[in-house]
């Protein structure tokens, strides 16, 4: 059975990069058939798809994050990461990794890892 | 973006009751939507995908309906641990949104 953990710094400052990482047990990233994906979820509020990567490269954000979100993968460590640069208060969010299931018949989130609340503040 | 939209944004019900909690997409998107279930302070949990394919471990009281723009969840008899928010998601275009959710409440 496939786990996430997320691991990052609970706060950063205003203008800074918001780096956070998810370690994979139980799955190889590179198995295929899974994007490996960020959401994240204001305060209080509803969920916000950020982006997802599939293994070989291929990468896909939401366009709201304006170029400002960048997801990696380092099979060699099982883990895959989400860089978001310039961040504001608005990026206050518990950030959610999470695995995708991928089909011809469409995508869907299977698995989750427990959510880190990054607080964005000087 | 879809935007996806849910009703109600929230709703009181009684262990028992048969509940039904509508998704709307704002174009058409197939049948490319799920549901999720978050209970309060934990992370989200599928329950359906594509339309209606009940996740596994998911119970059978609950069930996924709908195409095109209008899909339907329905938990045919609730249980104290359904008491949660809902969200449907659209996979059928970049970026995947989520409706604002759904919370079943205690009456």
């Amino acid at each position: 059975q496939v786990q996430l953990q997320e691991s990052g710094p609970g706060l950063v400052k205003p203008s800074q990069t918001l780096s956070l990482t998810c370690f994979v047990s139980g799955d190889s990233i590179s198995s295929g058939g899974y994007y490996w994906s960020w959401i994240r979820q204001h305060p209080g509020k509803g969920l916000e798809w950020i982006g997802y990567m599939y293994y070989s490269g291929s990468t896909y954000y939401n366009p709201s994050l304006k170029s400002r979100g960048t997801i990696s993968i380092d099979t060699s460590k099982n883990q895959f990461s989400l860089n978001l640069s310039s961040v504001t208060a608005a990026d206050t969010a518990v950030y959610y990794c999470a695995r995708d299931r991928r089909t011809l018949h469409g995508d869907w989130v299977d698995s989750w890892g427990q959510g880190t609340l990054v607080t964005v503040s000087s | 973006d879809i935007q996806m939209t849910q009703s109600p944004s929230s709703l009181s019900a009684s262990v028992g009751d048969r509940v039904t909690i509508s998704c709307r997409a704002s174009q058409s998107i197939g049948n490319y939507l799920n549901w999720y279930q978050q209970r309060p302070g934990n992370a989200p949990k599928l329950l359906i995908y594509t339309t209606s394919n009940l996740q596994s471990g998911v119970p059978s009281s609950f069930s996924g309906s709908g195409s095109g723009t209008d899909f339907t969840l329905t938990i045919s008899s609730l249980r104290p641990e359904d008491f949660a928010t809902y969200y449907c998601q659209q996979s059928y275009s970049i970026p995947h949104t989520f409706g604002a959710g759904t919370k079943v409440e205690i009456k």
